[in-house]
């Protein structure tokens, strides 16, 4: 399957709100809820900072939250912060093949 | 805590074969599925493979199915990937990452090991 479409970069300013889109198909994002957002800054592990479309794990900042709409789903960082400036990646699982299928990956620059 | 480690990435030919081993700590091992995701230089993250709790399920991206196969060993608390048929696009970093649940379908990934590099070139 096709990587899942997302913008190359997204920047703000501290405290503003950013939102990063992640587009697949029907036979990944639009279909099923096993949508997963994962925040990783080079040179450390990649961290999953949202599950299940719209959930938060224990220790994620409620700054963090997503959606998702048809065939895209959604993560907004509310009130920027520098530490938020990393490589974020949507992930998606697909049963028509039983496999997962990440996105392009998003920079998000704090200016 | 959850700790993954990663070893057995090397500089290899292309059509050689290597093996890459996870060794696990801090959670009941045979209780979570296990899956291999990787990262090109400067690319981004792919799913490679994941394998059930018990290791009696598995499945492949299509990119390395017929190549790779994963494998576990829940007595010692070892996660395996055997590549064969190396090409040069699979150079890249692997990471060991832990499932949230028993299954590799239908979850997500909660936790990481900081992966190892494997290059395939002549």
């Amino acid at each position: 399957q096709s990587a899942l479409t997302q913008p190359a970069s997204v920047s703000g300013s501290p405290g503003q709100s950013i939102t990063i889109s992640c587009t697949g198909t029907n036979s990944n994002v639009g279909t099923y809820n096993f949508v997963s957002w994962y925040q990783h800054h080079p040179g450390r592990v990649p961290k999953v900072i949202i599950y299940e479309i719209n959930r938060r794990p224990s220790g994620i900042s409620h700054r963090f939250s997503a959606s998702k709409s048809g065939n895209t789903a959604s993560l907004t960082i509310s009130g920027l912060q520098t530490e938020d400036e990393a490589d974020y990646y949507c992930c998606s699982y697909s049963g028509h093949t039983n496999e997962y299928v990440f996105g392009t990956g998003t920079k998000v620059t704090v200016l | 805590e959850v700790q993954l480690l990663e070893s057995g990435g090397d500089l290899v030919q292309p059509g050689r074969s290597l093996r890459l081993s996870c060794g696990a700590s801090g959670f009941t091992f045979d209780d979570y599925a296990m899956d291999w995701v990787r990262q090109a230089p400067g690319k981004g993250l792919e799913w490679v493979s994941g394998i059930n709790w018990s290791g009696n399920t598995d499945d492949y991206a299509d990119s390395v199915k017929g190549r790779f196969t994963i494998s576990r060993d829940n007595a010692n608390k070892f996660l395996y990937l055997q590549m064969n048929s190396l090409r040069p696009e699979d150079t890249a970093f692997y990471y060991c990452v832990k499932a949230a649940g028993a299954s590799f379908s239908g979850t997500y990934f909660d936790s990481w090991g900081r992966g190892t590099l494997v290059t395939v070139s002549s």
